[in-house]
């Protein structure tokens, strides 16, 4: 696709329930990222992975949260027994290049998720 | 961790005025991007530049990395400009490209 795409776009979850958020990147694009955006507030870091491997995790909050991106394309993040305190935007982001690279890291439209 | 500052955290403009928006950070960046959120929540790229300067039809951006800031350039604004505006930089060495983020300027722009 052109772009990278996410679903769903809006999910609405009851206290407890267990969520997934999937993200398509850009076709080729070896760098995937997970940001988390609280309203009101610019985009956290969560976790990263350079093709199937999550080299980076060290912004997932709590070990409710989980990716995962096992043919290095698309990628998983899951979320279990949700709280009141996970509702955010849920954004991914691509890039070209592995680990080392500076490029430009281009965003889906987010997941907007809201937690009952 | 490094610190992104944003100035001014609300901006609000008559259509056809001119604007700058300010990015200060602590350290030493391998990458600054700015990004235009809109209105449905979209983030979207328009500079990535962590020394120099750019032009992009009536935005431009300046990166003085010895000075630690940006500025993003916005002239004649329309109200389709309107929105939040992110800095974000980028200092690890050789690790994850991870993006820090700046709080955002919001622009509002009216007709």
């Amino acid at each position: 696709g052109a772009g990278v795409s996410q679903s769903p776009r809006y999910k609405v979850a009851k206290r407890g329930q267990d969520v997934a958020l999937r993200c398509d990147p850009i076709s080729g694009h070896v760098s995937l990222f997970w940001y988390q955006q609280a309203l009101g507030q610019g985009p956290e870091f969560l976790t990263y992975f350079q093709n199937e491997a999550q080299l980076d995790k060290s912004g997932l909050p709590s070990d409710r949260f989980f990716a995962e991106r096992p043919e290095g394309s698309v990628s998983t993040l899951k979320i279990q027994r949700t709280q009141q305190e996970d509702s955010a935007v849920y954004l991914c982001a691509s890039s070209l290049g592995g680990r080392g690279r500076r490029e430009t890291q281009y965003f889906g439209p987010g997941t907007r998720l809201l937690v009952l | 961790g490094i610190q992104v500052e944003q100035s001014p955290p609300d901006l609000i403009l008559q259509e056809g005025a001119n604007s700058t928006l300010r990015c200060n950070f602590s350290d030493s960046v391998n990458n600054l991007q700015w990004f235009h959120q809109n209105p449905w929540g979209q983030l979207i790229n328009l500079f990535y530049i962590p020394s120099g300067t750019k032009q992009n039809g009536r935005l431009s951006a300046t990166t003085v990395a010895t000075e630690r800031y940006s500025l993003l350039y916005i002239s004649s604004s329309q109200t389709t400009d309107s929105g939040v505006y992110f800095c974000a930089v980028d200092t690890q060495e050789g690790g994850a490209q991870k993006l820090v983020f700046g709080q955002g300027t919001r622009l509002t722009i009216n007709p």
